[in-house]
């Protein structure tokens, strides 16, 4: 079993829709949350970034952690198709060190 | 930019050759990782590094090597290149403490034919 599962899509929805993506994982050592979007043939780069549990939100897009269900949530609200991307969910321990993520999960927003 | 290089952008090599990938960061950070990402796995950790000459393994390291001589290059090496290295390589760089984020470079499109 992976440490962290994610749907790799793809997921395809309206302009204006909002967005749910989510990660589960197994390692209760995780605290620090991240959210990275990637374009085709692009690095990733870093979205969301959130440590231990709760909500964090900037412009369109929220970020949750729920650890009690080991489970991670990224909403994108009014979604655009300039949002169609893959999105990669990160996590890692206290200190730093391996960085595991999801598999990603490929995003469409059709205008 | 976060200040990463990654160099070659491109390359194909032939099965059985030697091959060295490079990362270079302008940062001073601590940690430096190679990742592979190939369709339906992700992003897979090969190696990851905490400090000058101080790496450990990932979750896919047979048939990659890697060294770090100084702080700001980290390099991935394929001793003798297989068909199933074939992907993009990606080096990413993360401070230590409270600011935990990495940041990717542009990655690399190794092809072994």
């Amino acid at each position: 079993q992976k440490e962290v599962e994610q749907d790799p899509g793809p997921l395809s929805v309206p302009e204006g829709a909002i967005v749910s993506l989510n990660c589960t994982y197994s390692n209760s050592a995780f605290q620090y949350f991240m959210w990275y979007r990637q374009y085709s043939r692009k690095g990733p780069e870093l979205l969301m970034y959130t440590y231990s549990s709760g909500n964090k939100e900037d412009g369109r897009f929220t970020a949750q952690v729920d650890k009690s269900s080991k489970y991670i949530s990224l909403f994108i609200r009014d979604s655009q198709p300039s949002d169609s991307a893959t999105y990669l969910c990160a996590m890692s321990g206290e200190y730093g060190n391996k960085l595991v993520f999801g598999a990603g999960t490929i995003l469409r927003v059709k205008s | 930019d976060a200040g990463i290089t990654q160099s070659p952008r491109h390359k194909v090599t032939e099965t059985g050759t030697p091959v060295t990938l490079r990362c270079h960061q302008t940062e001073n950070h601590r940690y430096m990782y190679w990742y592979r990402q190939d369709p339906g796995h992700g992003l897979r950790l090969i190696h990851y590094s905490y400090g000058v000459k101080d790496t450990d393994k990932g979750e896919v390291s047979d048939g990659y090597s890697v060294s770090r001589s100084k702080t700001e290059d980290f390099l991935l090496t394929l001793e003798s290149a297989t068909s199933s290295q074939t992907s993009v390589y990606f080096c990413a760089i993360r401070p230590q403490g409270e600011n935990t984020e990495a940041f990717f470079g542009q990655g690399t499109r190794l092809t072994v034919v």
